[in-house]
């Protein structure tokens, strides 16, 4: 069984360009959260879609930040414009049940210059 | 409110030696525990888990966990350090109320020592 795949792995961007992420989450997971860790400090919590539906997105930091997952497979969440601070690993994870334990893919390291 | 907080953000030990990394939480409702393990270039694995039952949890790769309520805390040990155990770890913590978004904390990176 294929594990939750993120794309791109690394992204290096220049202050005001927008960036995509995708996550395609392990198949039958109707539960899909993106977190996100900036160097050295703790991996903290964007957002949680049930299905196609946004359960909690108290996380997500500004509204420069729109995540999405129509029909409730795959996920993008965009980051438009860009800026410095916005640099870090983005981790997607999903889980079958909502209080389950969250399988995470490898993430994507996002380098805003 | 939770929170978790991982004492030692680096933490060396030599081969063979016992591993001890901790994890304390706070938590206003029974909370789920768990530990993760990120190999470099690679994305977050559970270790283990506790939900409810056992205080005592067994993982992959020979880790175990102990959940202590008066303690508020929950430590990952191993007996015997490998060299592949080298790797950031992470604890988190999730709760009915929480929406069941996990809150970690900072990470331990762990070094092994030949």
């Amino acid at each position: 069984e294929a594990g939750v795949t993120q794309f791109p792995s690394h992204s290096v961007i220049e202050k005001g360009q927008t960036v995509t992420l995708r996550c395609d989450p392990i198949s039958g997971h109707d539960n899909l959260y993106w977190y996100r860790r900036v160097m050295g400090k703790e991996i903290k919590f964007l957002l949680h879609f049930v299905k196609e539906s946004k359960q909690d997105e108290s996380g997500m930091p500004n509204n420069r930040f729109l995540a999405e997952r129509t029909g409730g497979t795959y996920s993008t969440l965009k980051v438009q414009p860009a800026e410095l601070e916005d640099s870090g690993v983005y981790f997607c994870a999903s889980s079958q049940q909502g209080s389950g334990p969250q399988y995470f893919g490898p993430g994507t390291r996002l380098l805003v210059l | 409110a939770q929170s978790v907080t991982q004492l030692g953000s680096h933490v060396s030990v030599s081969e063979g030696a016992l591993v001890l990394l901790r994890c304390n939480y706070s938590s206003s409702v029974p909370p789920y525990l768990f530990w993760y393990v990120q190999y470099p270039n690679q994305g977050l694995q559970l270790l283990l888990k506790y939900t409810t039952g056992a205080t005592l949890v067994k993982g992959i790769n020979g880790f175990e966990a102990e959940f202590k309520k008066s303690e508020t805390s929950f430590h990952l040990t191993k007996p015997s350090a490998h060299m592949s155990d080298a790797a950031e770890y992470f604890c988190a913590v999730s709760g009915l109320n929480t929406g069941n978004q996990f809150y970690f904390g900072t990470g331990t990176s762990l070094t092994v020592i030949p």
